[in-house]
């Protein structure tokens, strides 16, 4: 079974504050995505990431960095956290072979006040 | 870029009822998924299902992709079925772009 983590399910920031979330996939993909969720948006591409250290820009990716060290852990790095900045933020992965079927984490609730 | 639209937004059912959730997509892809999204927000793998039929328990989909468009069936429907179901493309490259999405309520 593929096994998609994320460091916290809910978390809670000041506006300012560094904020890191940290995804980790189990299954050797090559292929790693960050999407936020926000009501009536729906889901909604941040970045990806189709090999270490190399990533892409998605649909909405002001405001945030992200870092790919290792082949198995795919970070979102918001550097200054704003309150537009609260979501639900989900992360996935897949395989190349495996047709880009993307497996997704349990997802963060991101709260900045 | 692609566009995709679920139909319907909102379904409440009695348990025990059937119902079809409809995905239309308005250019050719590589990739469609079908997701649950539960109370805890998780998305829950469906299917992967480009083209064709394939069938889970009580779950079916059908993809036609010659004319850009997926179904997926629930039969039988039970409350833990509630949620949201997720119709999702793949554009070029690796990217997926998501429906907004079926809300669905089954009453015990």
């Amino acid at each position: 079974d593929v096994k998609v983590t994320q460091s916290s399910r809910y978390l809670v920031k000041r506006t300012g504050e560094k904020v890191f979330l940290e995804c980790v996939q189990d299954m050797d993909h090559e292929n790693m995505f960050w999407y936020r969720q926000d009501p009536g948006l729906g889901l909604r591409l941040i970045y990806f990431s189709y090999d270490v250290k190399m990533k892409e820009k998605g649909d909405i990716p002001e405001g945030y960095s992200v870092s790919r060290e290792k082949k198995e852990r795919f970070s979102l790095i918001l550097e200054s956290a704003s309150t537009n900045q609260t979501s639900m933020y989900l992360c996935a992965s897949s395989h190349i072979a495996g047709g880009n079927e993307q497996y997704f984490g349990p997802g963060t609730r991101l709260t900045v006040t | 870029g692609i566009q995709v639209e679920q139909s319907p937004p909102d379904l409440i059912l009695q348990e025990g009822a059937n119902s079809t959730l409809r995905c239309n997509f308005s250019d050719s892809v590589n990739n469609l998924q079908w997701f649950h999204q539960n109370p805890w927000g998780q998305l829950i793998n469906l299917f992967y299902i480009p083209s064709g039929t394939k069938q889970n328990g009580r779950l079916s989909a059908t993809t036609v992709a010659t004319e850009r468009y997926s179904l997926l069936y629930i039969s039988s429907s039970q409350t833990t079925d509630s949620g949201v179901y997720f119709c999702a493309v793949g554009e070029y490259g690796n990217k997926l772009v998501f429906g907004a999405g079926t809300i669905l309520r089954v009453k015990s």
